[in-house]
C-alpha cells in the first residue's frame, strides 16, 4: 500500500493543452517534493514544498501544497512535448522519504 | 559538480546469486540513500547511510545489505537472488541526512535476475 496516493497514473493529452497531477496523503510530512524521471535515467527533482498553502511556480508548472500539508497539486500550463515523463510526489520526514506511484504523462506534438 | 555514479548500469544474474552495487555521491555529500523501483511497487526505500552508519531501514528481508566507506561511496549487496528482485536500483545522495533535503539521483542500475 502507497503512502501516498498519485492520480491519474495516466495521462495523454495534446501539445498545448493544461494538465493536473494529484497527490494525496492521510500523513503530514515536512515537506513534499516533486520529481520528473524520464526513461533510463533517475528522479529529477523539480521542487520543495514546505508550507501549509504554499504554492510554487517554475515556468509553466505550479506545485501547490494543501492546508494540512497532507496533499499536493502539480499544474502544467500549455504543456509541451519536452513535459513527457514519470511525475513522481514524495513525502519527507527526518528519516527518508515516501513517494507514491507515479503519473505518466504523455504530451503528443 | 559531478553527478551522482552507479556501477553496473546493467546486470544479469541467476537465481541465487548475489549481486554487489556501487554508488559514489556527489562530491561532499555524506548521505547515501538506496531505493529499490519496479513497476508494481514503485520506488521503496531500501536504506540510508551517513557517516557510514545505517540511519535508517526500509522493510526489505536481511538479504538485501550495505554499506558505506569513509569517502562517502556506497555499495549494495543482495544475496540469494530471487526472481522478484528484478528492479531498477537508484542511490541519492544528499548533503544532509534524512528525507527533507535536496537529493540527487542516479542514473540507477538494472538487474535482471533470470
Amino acid at each position: 500500500t502507497q503512502l501516498l496516493e498519485q492520480s491519474p497514473q495516466f495521462l495523454s493529452i495534446q501539445e498545448g493543452e493544461n494538465l493536473t497531477v494529484y497527490c494525496n496523503s492521510s500523513s503530514v510530512f515536512s515537506s513534499l517534493q516533486w520529481y520528473r524521471q524520464e526513461p533510463g535515467e533517475g528522479p529529477v527533482l523539480l521542487v520543495t514544498v514546505v508550507t501549509g498553502g504554499e504554492v510554487k511556480k517554475l515556468k509553466r508548472l505550479t506545485f501547490q501544497f494543501g492546508d494540512a500539508r497532507k496533499d499536493s497539486s502539480l499544474h502544467i500550463t500549455a504543456a509541451q512535448p519536452g513535459d513527457t515523463g514519470l511525475y513522481l510526489c514524495a513525502g519527507a520526514n527526518d528519516y527518508k522519504l515516501s513517494f507514491g506511484a507515479g503519473t505518466t504523462v504523455t504530451v503528443r506534438a | 559538480k559531478a553527478g551522482v555514479t552507479q556501477t553496473p548500469r546493467y546486470l544479469i544474474k541467476t537465481r541465487g546469486q548475489q549481486v554487489t552495487l556501487s554508488c559514489s555521491p556527489i562530491s561532499g555529500h555524506r548521505s547515501v540513500s538506496w531505493y529499490q523501483q519496479t513497476p508494481g511497487q514503485g520506488l521503496q526505500f531500501l536504506f540510508e547511510y551517513f557517516s557510514e552508519t545505517q540511519r535508517n531501514k526500509g522493510n526489505f528481508p536481511g538479504r538485501f545489505s550495505g554499506r558505506q566507506f569513509s569517502n562517502s561511496r556506497s555499495e549494495m549487496n543482495v544475496s540469494t537472488l530471487e526472481l522478484g528482485d528484478s528492479a531498477l536500483y537508484l542511490c541519492a545522495s544528499s548533503s544532509r541526512p534524512g528525507g527533507s533535503y535536496e537529493q540527487y539521483f542516479g542514473p540507477g542500475t538494472r538487474l535482471t535476475v533470470t
